[in-house]
């Protein structure tokens, strides 16, 4: 079936660096990606997402962008601070009604 | 201002067993899902509301588990003969409407079978 999936499933950066999390997406009808953080032993939240006519879309110390030439979603974080460590997940919309699908996550985890 | 209220937090119940998981959201959000979360896993698609009706509930997966919605507000997720494998994080959230990206989550309920 279709799915969106993650290429890594763990990432480990220092503190000050920018961090970039990757996500592959299977249906080309998706009209909008969204990222999710989730803390430990916490629901979801979001945090950014962009419509499917988007290449680019900034956010506060976040950036995501929209390759749909290779179905390719990623998110960065500038500046990764020990708070920002939590797993991501990728996710798709209106493709299959008004359902969101999500990936499997990311683990990010931030060395002090 | 309250965001998604889910009860319990924790069950822990024997095989076979029936269990009621329920959710409050976002006074006003016309939308209302159910997700699962396995451990280390991503969230499983269960179910969503617009208003009291369910348009999507082919996540749902077996006939064991159904759920409601009543007054556009309240949500009632039951599972009944439960199994094993039912073992998750069940995870409601809510929203204005359908068709957005942003869904406001509540802390999850814990489900373990015995």
């Amino acid at each position: 079936g279709e799915s969106v999936g993650l290429h890594l499933p763990t990432l480990s950066v220092q503190e000050g660096d920018n961090s970039i999390i990757n996500c592959a997406y299977s249906n080309s009808a998706s009209d909008y990606f969204i990222w999710y953080k989730q803390e430990s032993g916490k629901g979801p939240q979001f945090i950014i997402d962009i419509r499917s006519n988007m290449d680019k879309r900034q956010g506060q110390r976040v950036t995501v962008l929209l390759n749909k030439t290779v179905k390719h979603l990623s998110l960065q974080i500038a500046a990764t601070q020990p708070g920002d460590s939590a797993v991501y997940f990728c996710a798709e919309g209106g493709s299959q009604g008004g359902k969101l699908i999500f990936g499997q996550g990311t683990e990010l985890s931030v060395k002090p | 201002g309250a965001g998604v209220s889910q009860s319990p937090s924790n069950k822990v119940t024997e095989k076979g067993k029936d269990v009621e998981l329920r959710c409050d959201p976002i006074s006003g959000h016309t939308a209302l899902y159910w997700y699962r979360q396995s451990l280390g896993q991503g969230l499983e698609f269960l179910i969503y509301f617009q208003g009291n009706s369910a348009p999507d509930k082919s996540g749902l997966p077996s006939d064991r588990f159904s759920a409601e919605r009543t007054g556009g507000s309240v949500s009632t997720l039951t599972i009944q003969r439960t199994q094993q494998e039912d073992s998750a994080v069940y995870l409601c959230a809510s929203s204005p409407r359908v068709y957005t990206g942003e869904l406001f989550f509540g802390e999850g309920s814990r489900l373990t079978v015995l």
